[in-house]
């Protein structure tokens, strides 16, 4: 059983760009949520996917969007990049509304 | 409010000891309590959880304690070891919220050998 995946590991990009994670979900998993992490605090939800449909959203702004595919995967898109968007970005999926299972996250560093 | 307040936030316990990290919530509608461990580079791994339907539930070393009148749960790892040393999070969810989680700032545990 593969667990959660999430490329790339490291991103480097500046301010105003545009940057894509991606994230496979474990098997057997239908739903995707993401989290952003920065250094030394806990995760912060960003939304969360459910059968290709956004279910649920916490306090960030509309240039965070996301997209999940028929083969659960995700993709998270940040606009026009801020200093403050540097931080780990975790992939979490679960089947429906159980348990979790986060993978390794994605540093990105907004210069 | 959805909040979850975590406490201390860090903590140091010699090799064999008992590490305790308590948690505190607001909203009485959270209705699944998990607890994460991370370590550096890495993502949060599931340790255990628990619903306020029972008041206590024990996986290996770890256990949850969960008061629901005081709206307080707390992680005890028993027998700590060195290897135990990691960030630990706690977090709250509500089902009808999808499972979106409310993390704690996390607990810093070192175990010192």
């Amino acid at each position: 059983e593969t667990g959660v995946t999430q490329s790339p590991t490291h991103l480097i990009k500046t301010r105003g760009q545009q940057v894509t994670l991606r994230c496979s979900s474990q098997s057997g998993h239908n739903t995707v949520s993401w989290y952003q992490q920065a250094l030394g605090q806990g995760p912060q939800f960003i939304f969360q996917y459910y059968r290709e449909e956004e279910n649920g959203r916490g306090n960030f702004p509309p240039r965070f969007s996301g997209l999940q595919f028929p083969n659960y995967s995700s993709e998270l898109n940040v606009n026009a990049l801020e200093l403050d968007d540097s931080a780990l970005y975790l992939c979490a999926s679960s089947f429906a509304r159980n348990e979790q299972f986060f993978g390794p996250g994605t540093r990105l560093t907004v210069l | 409010q959805q909040q979850v307040k975590q406490s201390p936030q860090s903590l140091i316990v010699q090799k064999g000891g008992i590490s305790i990290i308590n948690c505190a919530y607001e909203n009485t509608a959270f209705d699944y309590f998990p607890w994460y461990q991370q370590f550096p580079g890495k993502g949060p791994a599931l340790l255990i959880a628990i619903r306020p339907d029972v008041s206590e539930k024990k996986e290996g070393r770890f256990t949850i304690s969960f008061n629901k009148s005081a709206k307080q749960f707390s992680l005890h790892i028993m027998d700590s070891q060195p290897g135990d040393s990691a960030t630990y999070f706690c977090a709250a969810s509500m089902d009808n919220q999808g499972g979106k989680l409310i993390f704690g700032q996390g607990t810093e545990l070192s175990v010192k050998p």
